[in-house]
C-alpha cells in the first residue's frame, strides 16, 4: 500500500479565488489521480496526473479550471481556479503504485472545500 | 461502457444484525472488483478486493464473492457493529482500455446500538 497525505485538509474560500491542493505519497508510484466528491455523491474522476507531461482530463473537466502538476513520482497538485459555490466538494488524490488492471488504487484523506 | 450499480441507501440496522449490500456490474471480460469504505469525515479506504471469478475478498469480518454468472459482488457481514457505520462504495476496474476505476453511487450504512 501507500501512505498519502493531502494539504490542506479543509478550507473555506471566497468565490473567484483559486486554491491549490497538494498530494504527497511516501513512495514512488506509477499512477496518480484526482477525484471530486460532491456532497452526498459518489466519486468522479477529474484527471490522471502524468509525470513530466500534461494531465489527461475526463469529459467535463478542463485544464483552465483544474490545472494539475506532477513534477515527480511522489507529488502532485490540483488547483481549483476561479471558484464558485458549485466547486464545494471533497477533492481526493489517489495513487496506483504499479499500473495494471489488477492493481489497487489507494486514496488520500481528501480536502474539504467550501466556497462562499 | 463499464458501470456499477449498488443497492440504494440509506441502510439502518441494529447492532449484531446481518448485513448485505448488493452490487452488480456491467463490464467486458473479467474486471477487478473492489469495496471501499468511507468513515465520517475521512477519505476512502480499501476494504477488500477480488480479481477473478469465484474469488472471495475478506477483511474486518466483511466478505464479498466475485460471481461472474450473476455479475455481482455483494458485501456481507454476519454481525455488524456501531463502528461499521460509514458509506460503502463498490467499484470495478476494467481490463481493457484505460482501466479506470468506476464507482457505484455509494450506500450509507448506520448501525444503531
Amino acid at each position: 500500500s501507500a501512505v498519502i497525505s493531502q494539504k490542506p485538509s479543509r478550507d473555506i474560500c471566497q468565490r473567484g479565488t483559486s486554491l491549490t491542493i497538494q498530494c504527497q505519497v511516501d513512495s514512488q508510484v506509477t499512477m496518480m489521480f484526482w477525484y471530486r466528491q460532491q456532497p452526498g455523491q459518489s466519486l468522479t474522476l477529474i484527471a490522471t496526473a502524468n509525470q513530466g507531461s500534461e494531465a489527461t482530463y475526463e469529459s467535463g473537466f478542463v485544464i483552465d479550471k483544474f490545472p494539475i502538476s506532477r513534477p515527480n513520482l511522489t507529488f502532485s497538485t490540483l488547483t481549483v481556479s476561479n471558484m464558485s459555490p458549485e466547486d464545494s466538494s471533497i477533492y481526493l488524490c489517489s495513487v496506483e503504485p504499479l499500473a495494471g488492471p489488477r492493481e489497487t488504487q489507494y486514496f488520500g484523506p481528501g480536502t474539504r472545500l467550501l466556497v462562499l | 461502457g463499464n458501470s456499477v450499480t449498488q443497492m440504494e441507501g440509506p441502510v439502518t440496522l441494529s447492532e449484531e444484525a446481518f448485513l448485505t449490500i448488493n452490487c452488480t456490474y456491467t463490464a467486458t471480460g473479467y474486471p477487478s472488483l473492489f469495496w471501499y469504505v468511507q468513515y465520517p469525515g475521512e477519505g476512502l479506504q480499501l476494504l477488500l478486493k477480488a480479481t477473478k471469478a469465484d474469488d472471495k475478498g475478506s477483511n474486518k469480518g466483511f466478505e464479498a464473492t466475485y460471481r461472474k454468472e450473476t455479475t455481482s459482488f455483494h458485501l456481507e457481514k454476519g454481525s455488524v457493529q456501531v463502528s461499521d457505520s460509514a458509506v460503502y462504495f463498490c467499484a470495478l476496474k476494467g481490463i481493457q482500455g484505460a482501466q479506470k476505476l468506476v464507482f457505484g453511487q455509494g450506500t450509507r450504512l448506520t448501525i444503531n446500538p
